[in-house]
This record gives C-alpha cells, sequence and structure tokens, in this order.
C-alpha cells in the first residue's frame, strides 16, 4: 500500500550547522511532495513543497530535492537557529489538476538546534 | 485573513460516548480534508469533503463521518468512541492546485 518512510526520528545538530532529513515513498504515482513543520501545540505548517517534474526547490535556507527514480526526496536546512527546533514531516500526494489529493505523511523528524 | 479554525481546542469523552468536532477553512479555499494524529506519530488522513460530498476516504472505520455545509464548513463526528480514538484531530482546507492549510487541531481525550 501507501507508504512514506522518515529518517532520521530524531536528529541534534549545532547552531550554524546543516540538517538533513530524507524520506523515502513506495506509490510511484505520487507527484507531489511537502514539508511541514510542527511546533508545540499547533498544527502542520508548509514550509516547502516540489512536484514531480522538478528535481530540486530552493526558498533562503530550505531546500528540497526529489529522485523520482529512486523515490526519494529530502529536506535539506542550512544555517540553522534555535528556531528552527521542531517536528518536521515529509509528505506524499497524487494531485490531479482538479483536486489535493491526500496526504501520506512520513513519522515524523524531531530536530534540534542547540545553541 | 483568517486561517483554518477548529473548536474547540480540547475536549474530554467518555467511552461509548459520540463527539463532534468543527472546522472553518481558509477563506476562498473550498475542500476539507480532516487527519488523526496519535501522539508521537505523522498525521493519517480520515477523509476529504468537496461541493458537500465525501470525495475520498481512508482507512477508518463507519464510526467515523463527516459533513461539509454550503458555506463550505466542516464537521467530523465519531460514534462509539474508544480509548484508542484519544488523539489530535486536524482539519486542512485546500483549494484546487494550492497547497494544505492546517489548523492547530482540536485534542481528543477518551477516558
Amino acid at each position: 500500500g501507501e507508504n512514506v518512510e522518515q529518517h532520521p526520528s530524531t536528529l541534534s545538530v549545532q547552531e550554524g550547522d546543516s540538517a538533513v532529513i530524507k524520506c523515502t515513498y513506495s506509490d510511484s504515482a505520487s507527484n507531489y511532495f511537502p514539508w511541514y513543520k510542527q511546533e508545540l501545540g499547533k498544527g502542520p505548517q508548509l514550509i516547502i513543497d516540489i512536484r514531480s517534474n522538478v528535481g530540486e526547490k530552493k526558498d533562503q535556507r530550505i531546500a528540497v530535492t526529489l529522485n523520482k527514480t529512486a523515490k526519494h526526496f529530502s529536506l535539506h536546512i542550512t544555517e540553522t537557529q534555535p528556531e528552527d527546533s521542531a517536528v518536521y514531516f515529509c509528505a506524499a500526494s497524487k494531485k490531479g489538476s482538479g483536486n489535493t489529493g491526500k496526504l501520506i505523511f512520513g513519522q515524523g523528524t524531531t530536530l534540534q538546534v542547540k545553541p | 485573513d483568517a486561517g483554518v479554525t477548529q473548536s474547540p481546542t480540547h475536549l474530554i469523552k467518555t467511552r461509548g460516548q459520540q463527539v463532534t468536532l468543527r472546522c472553518s477553512p481558509k477563506s476562498g479555499h473550498d475542500t476539507v480534508s480532516w487527519y488523526q494524529q496519535a501522539l508521537g506519530q505523522g498525521p493519517q488522513f480520515i477523509f476529504q469533503y468537496y461541493e458537500e460530498e465525501e470525495r475520498q476516504r481512508g482507512n477508518f472505520p463507519d464510526r467515523f463521518s463527516g459533513h461539509q455545509f454550503p458555506n463550505y464548513s466542516s464537521e467530523l463526528n465519531v460514534n462509539a468512541l474508544l480509548l484508542g480514538d484519544s488523539a489530535l484531530y486536524l482539519c486542512a482546507s485546500s483549494l484546487a492546485r494550492s497547497g494544505y492549510t492546517f489548523g492547530s487541531g482540536t485534542r481528543l481525550t477518551v477516558v
């Protein structure tokens, strides 16, 4: 069935270092890959997303790469700051032109950035 | 511009009872999806509503039902509550090819 595996489950880095979170999806029809940040007591917040026709996307300190052949995508955060500390989720979806497909989430990565 | 609004924020119910959770989508969004997030886990898709009809459904029993109103707001109903239904219930709204916007959720505790 549809599945998204996310690693690592926890990640601790020093402020200023880079952090990388990796996900693998099972459904080859997936074409939309968002990343969410969830802080305590809040809902997931979209931080970046990528569609299957693009291999890489960057937004300031955050970048996402996609390898469709390997069914693998990754989140890269550079120059980490303490406020980046949160739980990060990857997700995969099959989005059509007229609908928003259901999201299949990974298990989450707890990122701790030490000052 | 208000985002997704969910109510209540917290509630406690007894096993066997029924519960209704409410969601107002982000302004301009017409699709509402509901997710269940157990502690320490990623959200799990329950169902999605569009044009007042259930369009997709995840692997949840019939005890979970929903409704979407003409103003796009939505309700999630859970009957015959089990201890395992304790979770954070998230509502997410979207519009066609836009991404999802999530609410802060309703924390349901079943005792």
